[in-house]
């Protein structure tokens, strides 16, 4: 089964900072890897999608890393503003094994809980 | 713009009753899925649905059915509401190997 793990929890920098966030998974047959967004009560708002094949995605200030084969990704956030404060959350596609119908399954981490001070 | 509509933002139920939450999607997808979401625990999946008429249990389905007649639609049933499925339902929608899309949620109280 699946489980992905985010590092860490939670995260309280300053604003202009540069930060890291963590994703870690357990099995790598995936078919892609997305970092979503989420502002409290609301839904997840979709940031970067990368493909299995790919290394990583630019957009803005942000990207994101893709390991395969160790099973990690990072999200890389540039010069960090009060507007960033949210919960950052990593899902996995796939992983289930090859074939079947469970390989379109969407596996989320814990997410992390981002706060961006001026 | 690809969008996944919930047909509730805010739902307040009695214990007992038979609720109906609906998900529609406008981009084709094959894929659907419904996920509650609760503090500590993390976003969960309840039912996945991978074409029309197919669906495969998630990790909570305990609770819970749901209904793909058209691809545009997937519904989550709760048989007999309990306080315990007080919670926030996320629907989302993807194609099989691409960028997965999300509803606004439904937070639904059951009392």
């Amino acid at each position: 089964k699946q489980e992905v793990t985010q590092i860490p929890a939670a995260l309280s920098v300053p604003e202009g900072e540069n930060l890291v966030l963590n994703c870690s998974f357990t099995d790598s047959a995936i078919y892609n890897l997305q970092w979503f967004r989420q502002d409290p009560g609301k839904g997840l708002t979709s940031l970067l999608l990368i493909q299995s094949s790919q290394r990583e995605q630019t957009s803005g200030r942000l990207n994101a890393s893709l390991d395969k084969s160790s099973g990690r990704s990072t999200l890389y956030i540039a010069a960090s503003q009060p507007g960033d404060s949210a919960t950052y959350l990593c899902a996995v596609k796939g992983g289930e094994g090859v074939g079947g119908t469970s390989y379109g399954k969407l596996t989320f981490g814990q997410g992390t809980i981002l706060t961006v001070h001026p | 713009d690809v969008k996944v509509t919930q047909s509730s933002r805010y739902l307040v139920k009695r214990t007992g009753e038979k609720v109906f939450l609906e998900c529609v999607q406008d981009m084709d997808h094959e894929n659907m899925f419904w996920y509650r979401q609760d503090p500590g625990l993390g976003l969960r999946l309840i039912y996945f649905s991978y074409d029309v008429k197919m669906k495969e249990k998630g990790d909570i389905p305990e609770g819970y059915s749901v209904s793909r007649e058209k691809k545009e639609r997937f519904s989550l049933i709760l048989e007999s509401a309990s306080t315990n499925q007080t919670s926030m339902y996320l629907c989302a929608s993807s194609r099989q190997r691409t960028e997965a899309f999300f509803g606004q949620g439904t937070r639904l109280t059951v009392v």
